[in-house]
């Protein structure tokens, strides 16, 4: 979905080393979500922003932190890479008051591979 | 705690019948259900949500069917096309919560 942004799209990097991987959203929404998505697995959540103030962990939130800079961006940081977090990367938004329930919006995806 | 699963990996299908994806799930509290689509190199796409106050919710040749009472729920999809091929994922909601998402199954529909 156009509306979602995510940078970069790949991204090679080592162990040990910090990277971000930003997320950006055009649709207005308060709601953002980081997902990572493992071959032969759905998507597990890592952390959500449920507003600019708020910010709570998901699933699998060791190794990872985030920012949420402003309505229209959050970022994920990888304090320290590790070999199993290559992984597909996906950023997510919602807005429940449409009526929708939570469907969420997902940008393209970053491919992270950790060497 | 909540999870939602799917029942088969693979579902393969000839072009032109209709398909059926399953999908179960563990919380009885879940508020919606939302199926998505995932092609390949592309994130998911919402295709059809259900709230739990309802049995079945129609699409554009799409169907989703909610047994609350066995926890499951599923999609079918009529006169599958080429298109359909994807991954697909059922979700699962409570109120503040996010999303849980099942494992996927993969689509394939043979000419």
């Amino acid at each position: 979905d156009a509306d979602v942004t995510q940078t970069p799209r790949n991204r090679i990097t080592k162990t040990g080393k910090r990277i971000m991987l930003e997320c950006s959203q055009t649709k207005g929404h308060d709601r953002m979500y980081w997902y990572r998505q493992d071959p032969g697995l759905g998507l597990r959540l890592i952390y959500y922003s449920f507003d600019v103030k708020d910010i709570n962990k998901g699933e699998i939130s060791d190794g990872y932190s985030v920012s949420r800079q402003a309505q229209a961006k959050f970022s994920l940081s990888l304090e320290s890479a590790i070999p199993n977090q290559t992984a597909l990367y996906f950023c997510a938004t919602s807005d429940p008051s449409g009526g929708r329930q939570e469907t969420q919006y997902f940008g393209p995806g970053t491919r992270l591979l950790v060497l | 705690g909540e999870s939602v699963g799917l029942h088969l990996p693979t579902l393969s299908v000839q072009e032109g019948d209709n398909s059926i994806i399953n999908c179960a799930y563990s919380n009885s509290a879940s508020d919606y259900f939302i199926w998505y689509k995932q092609e390949s190199g592309k994130g998911p796409q919402f295709i059809i949500d259900i709230r739990s106050n309802m049995d079945k919710r129609q699409g554009q040749r799409v169907t989703v069917l909610l047994n609350k009472t066995v926890k499951h729920l599923s999609l079918q999809i009529a006169a599958t096309q080429p298109g359909d091929s994807a991954v697909y994922f059922c979700a699962g909601g409570t109120g503040r919560r996010a999303l849980t998402f099942g494992s996927g199954t993969r689509l394939q529909v043979q000419p």
